[in-house]
């Protein structure tokens, strides 16, 4: 079993949809969590990180469940822009330095 | 702006021929890391730098090695590329200090597509 796990997708969603992702993790031990977004061919960049209470910045909402070791990212009103490809992130915590956890991502392509 | 910068983006070498990708940063960060991205596949960590310290992730190849002069550079060494060593490379940096407000985020260089022929 993977360490992170998402379903590649893709999701086809048109304009202004709300569309969430979750993403499950297998390490209780895990800390820290982030949402990534990565374009075709580009690098991945920073969407969000996840705290435990949960967090919004703007249209997106990622919540976090550690007794169902689960992460979600919502994003309302999607936009064209908003295809790309989400990858779920976690890092342990734990003695020592700890890497990060990539997940595979889940595919989004909004359409018109 | 403080960013990671990675040279070249394009990068074509014959099998078997050395090859070097290089990244710089501006952010300070005392981690740097190295990964390997190959289509539809997660980033996949070769290693990183703990300010001076290299880690050697356990499953890396001998063929890769790293080499960091300072805080800002980070090399990546391929003595000798095969086929199945054509990818992104991808160089990213971390501030990695306890209590931080943000901690442990990673921010990624725009990579280097290594052809491999």
């Amino acid at each position: 079993r993977k360490e992170v796990e998402q379903d590649p997708g893709p999701f086809n969603v048109p304009e202004g949809a709300t569309v969430a992702f979750n993403c499950t993790y297998s390490n209780s031990a895990s800390q820290s969590f982030f949402w990534y977004r990565q374009d075709c061919r580009k690098e991945p960049k920073l969407l969000m990180s996840v705290y435990s209470s949960g967090n919004e910045d703007g249209r997106f909402t990622a919540q976090l469940n550690r007794a169902s070791q689960y992460i979600s990212l919502l994003i309302r009103d999607s936009k064209l822009s908003d295809s790309a490809t989400y990858l779920c992130v976690v890092r342990r915590t734990g003695t020592g330095f700890q890497k990060l956890v990539f997940g595979t991502g889940t595919r989004l392509l909004v359409s018109p | 702006d403080a960013m990671v910068i990675q040279n070249p983006r394009y990068q074509v070498t014959q099998f078997g021929k050395p090859v070097t990708l290089s990244c710089s940063q501006t952010l300070n960060h005392n981690v740097m890391y190295w990964y390997q991205q190959k289509s539809s596949q997660a980033p996949k960590l070769l290693f990183h730098y703990y300010d001076k310290d290299f880690n050697n992730e356990a499953d890396t190849p001998d063929n890769f090695q790293s080499r960091r002069p300072n805080t800002s550079f980070c090399f990546l060494d391929i003595r000798s590329p095969g086929l199945g060593d054509a990818a992104m490379y991808l160089c990213a940096t971390s501030r990695d200090v306890i209590n931080r407000p943000r901690p442990y985020e990673q921010y990624f260089g725009p990579g280097t597509r290594l052809t491999v022929t």
